[in-house]
């Protein structure tokens, strides 16, 4: 089974706070998502990375930056957090584009 | 037109019932689709690809329709532990995928 991890559950930071989100897979997956998710907007993509090093622009990605020094790993940083980044943070590994996506658990992250 | 639109529900039906949700996507060029379930704040999980000639998994059916552009999932005899929110994925090709904004079942007793 494939096994994504996402470092927290729950994470509560102040306004203008820089913010790491950390995501591993163990599953050797060449593509990796971050999205967020809120109600009544669905999921929405962040940031994507394809292979080491390369990162592509998902529908959302003002104010979040994106990391992929190794393959197994995948960062997503809010550069000076807000409160309107208060949201749920999803994680996703995928091995080739035709197959499904796998998530983490999840990380609820509080900005106040 | 959204590239991929779901019914937001919520379906409520008693237990033991038949329920049918559909998918519609608007690129036809699509290329793999998935139905994923939802419970109230956790992950989407992976419920079942769906393949042309359908496939079954179970008390699940899934059914693709090319021609119409729209997935479907039947659930048979529901249980009250189906309640969730039922999330439909189309992938377009590498990096672009797709997911609805989900259909929120309710199993009632």
């Amino acid at each position: 089974d494939v096994k994504v991890t996402q470092s927290s559950r729950y994470l509560v930071k102040r306004t203008g706070e820089k913010v790491f989100l950390e995501c591993v897979q163990d599953m050797d997956h060449e593509n990796m998502f971050w999205y967020r998710q809120d109600p009544g907007l669905g999921l929405r993509l962040i940031y994507f990375s394809y292979d080491v090093k390369m990162k592509e622009k998902g529908d959302i990605p003002e104010g979040y930056s994106v990391s992929r020094e190794k393959k197994e790993r995948f960062s997503l940083i809010l550069e000076s957090a807000s409160t309107n980044q208060t949201s749920m943070y999803l994680c996703a590994s995928q091995g080739t584009g035709d197959q499904p996506q796998h998530f983490g658990d999840g990380t609820r992250l509080s900005i106040l | 037109r959204k590239e991929v639109e779901q019914d937001p529900g919520p379906f409520n039906v008693p237990e033991g019932a038949t329920v049918a949700f559909n998918c519609t996507y608007s690129n036809s060029a699509s290329q793999s689709f998935f139905w994923y379930r939802q419970d109230c704040r956790k992950e989407p999980k992976l419920l079942m690809s769906v393949y042309s000639s359908g496939n079954e998994d179970g008390r699940f059916t899934a059914q693709l329709n090319r021609a119409s552009q729209y997935i479907s999932l039947l659930i048979r005899d529901s249980k009250l532990s189906d309640s969730a929110t039922y999330l439909c994925v189309v992938n377009l090709g590498p990096q672009k995928v797709t997911f609805g904004t989900g259909t929120k079942l309710q199993v009632i007793p």
